[in-house]
């Protein structure tokens, strides 16, 4: 099945700065590739996604970009705010006969501070 | 729009007592899932159900079993729970659209210990 590594697992930056959260996967034939945000006691939102025949996709502060060579892809978030700390996880489909199911990253805990 | 809605919320047993997690959503979405969450572990899949009338094995599936009973609800069922169980568990909903893609729509979490 499918193999999903996130980085970092915690990240810490200045409100206003750039965050940059980088998974990679190990099914080459997973084609569907999405972000969701949890915030403290509620379940993940889906913030983003991307799919296999996109490199990159834009979506006003918050972008992702996909190597299917490399098999990584990343999710940018400019001008961040406090209200963007949260915990990240990253997912990419599984193909072939389990081709409905995501599986997610470990997650990242972005804080942002004021 | 109440979405996915999990009961209970919160729940503490004692080792080998049995329980059912319940998940209804209104979203007439085919599929529904079942993850657990555990901290430095991510969201890890229990079970699944594509949907209604099948059911199948996640990454995590022992200890568990499920119940799709019509298309909006999907049960999670500890036979006897163990105090590795203690997690916080996720029912999602999705409609499946072509290439593996589509939202999973997520409940607020049902937090269980075991004692």
């Amino acid at each position: 099945g499918e193999n999903v590594e996130q980085h970092p697992s915690t990240l810490s930056v200045q409100e206003g700065d750039s965050a940059v959260i980088k998974c990679t996967y190990s099914d080459s034939a997973s084609n569907y590739f999405p972000w969701y945000k949890q915030e403290l006691g509620k379940g993940p939102q889906l913030i983003i996604d991307i799919r296999s025949n996109v490199g990159e996709k834009k979506d006003q502060r918050i972008a992702v970009t996909l190597n299917k060579t490399a098999k990584h892809f990343s999710l940018h978030i400019t001008e961040t705010q406090p209200e963007d700390s949260a915990v990240y996880f990253c997912a990419a489909s599984d193909s072939g006969g389990s081709n409905y199911k995501l599986t997610f990253g470990k997650g990242t805990l972005l804080t942002v501070n004021p | 729009n109440a979405g996915v809605t999990q009961t209970p919320k919160f729940q503490v047993l004692k080792t080998g007592q049995s329980m059912t997690l319940q998940c209804a959503q209104d979203m007439n979405h085919n599929s529904m899932y079942w993850y657990r969450q555990d901290p430095g572990m991510g969201l890890r899949l229990i079970y699944y159900s594509a949907s209604e009338g099948t059911t199948d094995k996640g990454e995590v599936p022992n200890g568990y079993n499920v119940s799709r009973l019509n298309k909006r609800e999907f049960s999670l069922r500890l036979e006897s729970a163990a105090p590795s169980q203690t997690s916080v568990y996720f029912c999602a909903s999705r409609e499946l659209l072509p290439a593996n893609t589509g939202e999973l729509f997520f409940g607020e979490g049902s937090r269980l210990t075991v004692l």
